[in-house]
């Protein structure tokens, strides 16, 4: 069956813009995570969600935001884009909550600010 | 809070060489370990899994890790290193009795396979 699929695949902004990225789970798989990846900070996440609501999130400022929708698919949201904010987001799906050993990866979104 | 240590950012070895990736944890409770390999402008692969059952866990491309409670660690070896090996791997720990999806991670080890 399909993998995690993210889309855009790469996205140039410019300071001060939003930005949705999207998050296709795999089939049958009911919780999304994000997670940010940076070479100063590595890999660190942002939220989880499952049934259409966020159970966890990361030490992120407000300009973060994500939701998820009935079909498990999720957006996640940066408004006010900062330089810093370059990076490359992850989306990874797993079949339930409490499941982590399920949870695969997909491609990512390359985000460049300038 | 959970933490993982992956002692070496950069590690060299000769193609047909042994691979040892270094990964310490630091858990209050009984973790699952993973390891991802990423390969340049793509996303994170699984190698492998402990999931609290065998403490030796095999996984794909002829890796495997050993989960030592005693010393926290669930180092990455593969007995013959390949070309194709050359990447960066990441150690990640996760709680599986908190119910969340979290995954802390490792900085990461970039492996170079010199032939």
């Amino acid at each position: 069956k399909a993998g995690v699929t993210q889309t855009p695949r790469y996205l140039i902004k410019t300071r001060g813009q939003q930005v949705t990225l999207s998050c296709s789970p795999i089939s049958g798989h009911r919780s999304v995570s994000w997670y940010q990846q940076t070479p100063g900070q590595g890999l660190q996440f942002l939220f989880e969600y499952f049934s259409e609501t966020q159970r966890n999130k990361g030490n992120f400022p407000g300009r973060f935001s994500g939701r998820q929708f009935s079909n498990s698919r999720s957006e996640m949201n940066v408004s006010t884009l900062e330089l810093g904010d370059s990076a490359l987001y992850l989306c990874a799906s797993s079949r339930d909550r409490g499941h982590i050993e399920t949870q695969y990866f997909g491609p990512g979104t390359r985000l460049l600010v300038l | 809070a959970q933490s993982v240590t992956q002692l070496g950012s950069h590690v060299s070895v000769s193609e047909g060489a042994l691979v040892l990736l270094r990964c310490n944890y630091s858990s209050s409770v009984p973790p699952y370990l993973f390891w991802y390999v990423q390969y340049p402008n793509q996303g994170l692969q699984l190698l492998l899994k402990y999931t609290s059952a065998a403490t030796l866990v095999k996984g794909i491309n002829g890796f495997e890790a050993e989960f030592k409670k005693s010393e926290t660690s669930f180092h990455l070896t593969k007995p013959s290193a390949h070309m194709s090996d050359a990447a960066e791997y990441f150690c990640a720990v996760s709680d599986p009795q908190g119910g969340s999806e979290k995954l802390v991670f490792g900085k990461g080890t970039k492996l170079t396979v010199n032939p």
